[in-house]
């Protein structure tokens, strides 16, 4: 079974729409990171949370919003989407007694914004 | 800001040597990783530095200069299942991983 699981693995929507994006993990990381990734570009940071309580922003919020509902759910929305969010996404979780810092990533999101 | 340049494709023969080279400029320093990325899939853990020198892990050897604010990720013995692309990530002073754009590595029979 995976670790960190991303639902759904792909996403057609028109512009305008709400769109929630799900990652689950069975890691116990306390963790959780929400990225995007776009051909010729890095990863690039959306959000991520630390703990339940805790959220921030990355490098790329504007559009997107998150809610941490449990130490081991961490969800993306775009609250009306737009073309240029068509994007594959990853989460990935952490732990904070880890000593490398290493990254689990999700299977990824294919999301197309028509 | 924060930049970290890999170059964006290279091309080696099966059976060869390669090195992946990174350069980084980031606000502090607390490793530097190296994944493994094939098409359409997740980024995969290949090695962490966070010491100066040499890291071996099978085929795979990375390499971490922090002075130079450089690394390498060496591979050997290239196998077709090696194509892929290749993400330096470096983690700043607020323990958040900065990507680079990733290598594309073509492997050739």
């Amino acid at each position: 079974d995976a670790d960190v699981t991303q639902t759904p693995r792909n996403r057609i929507t028109k512009t305008g729409k709400r769109i929630m994006l799900e990652c689950s993990q069975t890691k116990g990381h306390d963790r959780m990171y929400w990225y995007r990734q776009d051909p010729g570009l890095g990863l690039r940071l959306i959000y991520y949370s630390f703990d339940v309580k805790d959220i921030n922003k990355g490098e790329i919020s504007d559009g997107y919003s998150v809610s941490r509902q449990a130490q081991a759910k961490f969800s993306l929305s775009l609250e009306s989407a737009i073309p240029n969010q068509t994007a594959l996404y990853f989460c990935a979780t952490s732990a904070l007694w880890q000593d490398n810092n290493e990254q689990f990533f999700g299977p990824g999101t294919r999301l197309t914004v028509l | 800001g924060q930049n970290i340049d890999q170059p964006t494709e290279m091309t080696a023969t099966e059976g060869a040597i390669v090195q992946i080279n990174c350069t980084y400029q980031t606000s502090g320093f607390n490793g530097l990783f190296w994944y493994q990325q094939h098409a359409g899939e997740a980024p995969t853990f290949l090695s962490y530095n966070v010491l100066d020198g040499l890291e071996e892990k099978g085929r795979f050897s990375s390499f971490l200069s922090r002075s130079k604010g450089y690394s390498y990720l060496l591979l050997k013995e290239l196998q077709m299942k090696d194509s892929a692309s290749y993400l330096c990530a470096v983690l700043d002073s607020n323990y958040q991983l900065i990507w680079g754009a990733g290598t594309k590595l073509i492997i050739k029979p």
